[in-house]
């Protein structure tokens, strides 16, 4: 069964940085691309970006609102990836996904996400 | 960035009854490859998205079949032949053809 759990997020002060991880299992961790979609509180679903595996040159890409500011990484050997959060500013608050694409899509399995709360 | 919009925004169904949701992109989703990397998720309350559909029609496995897509270029539909209690929530088109990724504002489907 696939598996996603997120971990990491809290109330962080505007300026500060976060680092959220995701402990993948149940499949092939290194043979799926990695994304990272946030949602904010009452809002719809925001892309962050994703990273693609090592047969693909690890390409990572980012959106716009966080280009500069967060940073994807993925560690094939421990089954995880990370988001490396900086610069934080309270439109940053979201609950983070982590999600999977196993070769359907680059979206198919989803974790249950952790929230990130950007408050002074 | 690619612009997705969805219509209608909300849609209150009857149970038994079809439901149909549009989402057109500002640009063509048609990507270098070939393909039209067009996905429709499924959000219930309180829960993570799940996939629907991929690649414009492709269902996810496990997904119902009473579940559809279809469309090409830049107009694509989400059908639901007849709904039942479970379908409620809100829907999302996402386009990968070309990053970002962008998703539309959603529609929430609920039980009139």
């Amino acid at each position: 069964e696939v598996q996603l759990v997120e971990s990491g997020g809290g109330l962080v002060r505007p300026g500060g940085s976060l680092r959220l991880s995701c402990a993948a299992s149940g499949f092939t961790f290194a043979n799926a691309w990695m994304t990272w979609v946030r949602q904010g509180p009452g809002k719809g679903l925001e892309w962050v970006g994703r990273i693609k595996i090592k047969a693909h040159g690890e390409t990572i890409d980012y959106a716009t609102p966080v280009k500069g500011r967060f940073t994807i990484s993925r560690d094939d050997s421990n089954n995880a990836l990370y988001l490396q959060m900086f610069s934080l500013k309270t439109e940053d608050t979201a609950v983070y996904f982590c999600v999977a694409g196993l070769g359907f899509s680059a979206e198919d399995y989803w974790g249950q996400g952790t929230l990130v709360t950007v408050s002074s | 960035d690619i612009v997705m919009t969805q219509t209608p925004l909300s849609s209150p169904v009857t149970l038994g009854q079809p439901a149909s949701i549009s989402c057109r992109s500002s640009q063509s989703l048609v990507s270098g490859d070939g393909n039209t990397y067009l996905s429709w998720f499924h959000q219930r309350p309180g829960q993570p998205p799940r996939l629907l559909i991929y690649q414009i029609s492709n269902r996810f496995p496990g997904v119902p079949d009473r579940f559809s897509g279809s469309g090409a270029g830049t107009d694509f539909t989400l059908k639901i032949s007849r709904v039942e209690a479970e379908d409620v929530g809100v829907y999302y088109c996402m386009q990968g053809s070309q990053s970002p990724q962008t998703f539309g504002q959603g529609t929430k489907v609920e039980i009139k």
